[in-house]
């Protein structure tokens, strides 16, 4: 079973749109949670840490579900320039490892 | 701002060829990581290293070695370039979280 898993998509919505990615990472130990966003092409780049209690940056809203150990992330008012893949990473801290979900792509359309 | 670097944005090399790629950061981070990304697979951890001299195999470690002579350069070499080597490779580093990557090397093995 991998450690971090996320639907590739597409998910292809209209500007305007709200659309929600889920995560699930399968190792209860597990610390941080990151989403990055790596458009086509180029290196992942962090978009917001996931904290606990929930945290929102903008049009951006991350939550964490320890429970049922996934998290996500909300996008409201999508813009044509959101489209990108979204990696959901998650953090090991005492044996320093980082993993990573496939990606969820997004594609928003005029 | 961090800067992680890596030497080369498109590399080419022939089967067998001995391959170095070269990461240097610039914020005296002491963790510094070598990922290869193919579509389908996400990023896979090679090679991870925590300080100077000291490494660690990461996921997919076998073809590859790694050197960390000074704290802010991070070398990954491929022994023997074989083609399912063909892959972007990305470098990246962090202190205490999250991961700052380089630009990515987009290496094709013929």
């Amino acid at each position: 079973r991998k450690e971090v898993e996320q639907d590739p998509g597409p998910f292809n919505v209209p500007e305007g749109a709200t659309v929600a990615f889920n995560c699930t990472y399968s190792n209860s130990a597990s610390q941080s949670f990151f989403w990055y966003r790596q458009d086509c092409r180029k290196e992942p780049k962090l978009l917001m840490s996931v904290y606990s209690s929930g945290n929102e940056d903008g049009r951006f809203t991350a939550q964490l579900n320890r429970a049922s150990q996934y998290i996500s992330l909300l996008i409201r008012d999508s813009k044509l320039s959101d489209s990108a893949t979204y990696l959901c990473v998650v953090n090991l801290r005492n044996f320093n490892k980082f993993y990573f979900g496939s990606g969820t792509k997004l594609n928003v359309k005029p | 701002d961090v800067k992680v670097t890596q030497s080369s944005r498109y590399l080419v090399k022939r089967t067998g060829e001995k391959v170095f790629l070269e990461c240097v950061q610039d914020m005296d981070h002491e963790n510094m990581f070598w990922y290869r990304q193919d579509p389908g697979l996400g990023l896979r951890l090679i090679y991870f290293s925590y300080d100077v001299k000291m490494k660690e195999k990461g996921d997919i470690p076998e073809g590859y070695s790694v050197s960390r002579e000074k704290k802010e350069r991070f070398s990954l070499i491929l022994e023997s370039a074989s083609t399912n080597q063909t892959s972007m490779y990305l470098c990246a580093s962090t202190n205490n979280q999250p991961q700052h990557f380089g630009d990515g090397t987009r290496l094709s093995i013929l």
